[in-house]
């Protein structure tokens, strides 16, 4: 399958600053999505990652909280912006290719102090 | 993409079949069953997938019902390594996000 490589893989940050999250596949994919896990909870989507375009949000989600970047077909950025203690949670990259469909990335452990 | 319900937990002895069931009562007819699984502090794993017939790889059997509203993964010989969260995911052909439900908190026993 695509493997994900996710940056960093864990971060502390303090409250009101922004945290930026790497994404990279190592193969060209089709769609790319990211994904929040609050502690004990299960997978919510954020949003899907649009090359060379605005990123398509979910119901709860907004651009300017999360902003997201996607230059190419492999490579995607979610930035966590004025970080509070709430936002505190794994955020999870996943890619969709014809050959290997979902694949996930490891996850980022965001910790907002 | 219809809505899925599974169990919270299951326990299974190591060596016996995981048996884990999912409802999926409003599915169409282009939509996918997808399973998924969570090992501790990592990302999800694909592990099977079916539209209408039964399907078995080398790490599963998916085991769907003829209505289709209904499927069951089936692990033959579990694991302590298969202890995880299992995630029943269905999605359209034409589709392309995936939602996940809450999932099966599946512990295997020695």
């Amino acid at each position: 399958s695509a493997v994900i490589s996710q940056k960093p893989s864990r971060d502390i940050c303090q409250r009101g600053t922004s945290l930026t999250i790497q994404c990279q596949v190592d193969s060209q994919v089709t769609m790319m999505f990211w994904y929040r896990q609050q502690p004990g909870q299960s997978l919510t989507l954020i949003a899907t990652a649009n090359q060379g375009s605005e990123a398509t949000y979910e119901s709860g989600f907004v651009i300017d909280k999360f902003p997201i970047s996607r230059p190419n077909l492999t490579f995607s950025t979610l930035t966590v912006s004025n970080m509070s203690p709430e936002d505190s949670s794994i955020y999870l990259c996943s890619a969709r290719s014809p050959n290997y469909g979902y694949t996930f990335g490891s996850g980022t452990r965001l910790t907002v102090v | 993409d219809a809505k899925t319900t599974q169990p919270t937990s299951m326990d299974c002895a190591e060596g016996r079949a995981a048996n884990l069931p999912c409802n999926h009562s409003t599915i169409s007819g282009n939509e996918y069953v997808y399973w998924y699984r969570q090992i501790h502090s990592q990302g999800p794993q694909y592990i099977i997938h079916g539209l209408k017939n039964n399907e078995t790889n080398e790490m599963a059997s998916l085991i769907i019902t003829e209505d289709r509203k209904s499927s069951t993964l089936i692990l033959p010989h579990a694991t302590l390594r298969d202890t995880a969260v299992y995630y029943c995911i269905v999605r359209s052909n034409t589709g392309n996000q995936f939602y996940f439900g809450t999932g099966t908190s599946l512990t295997v026993i020695p």
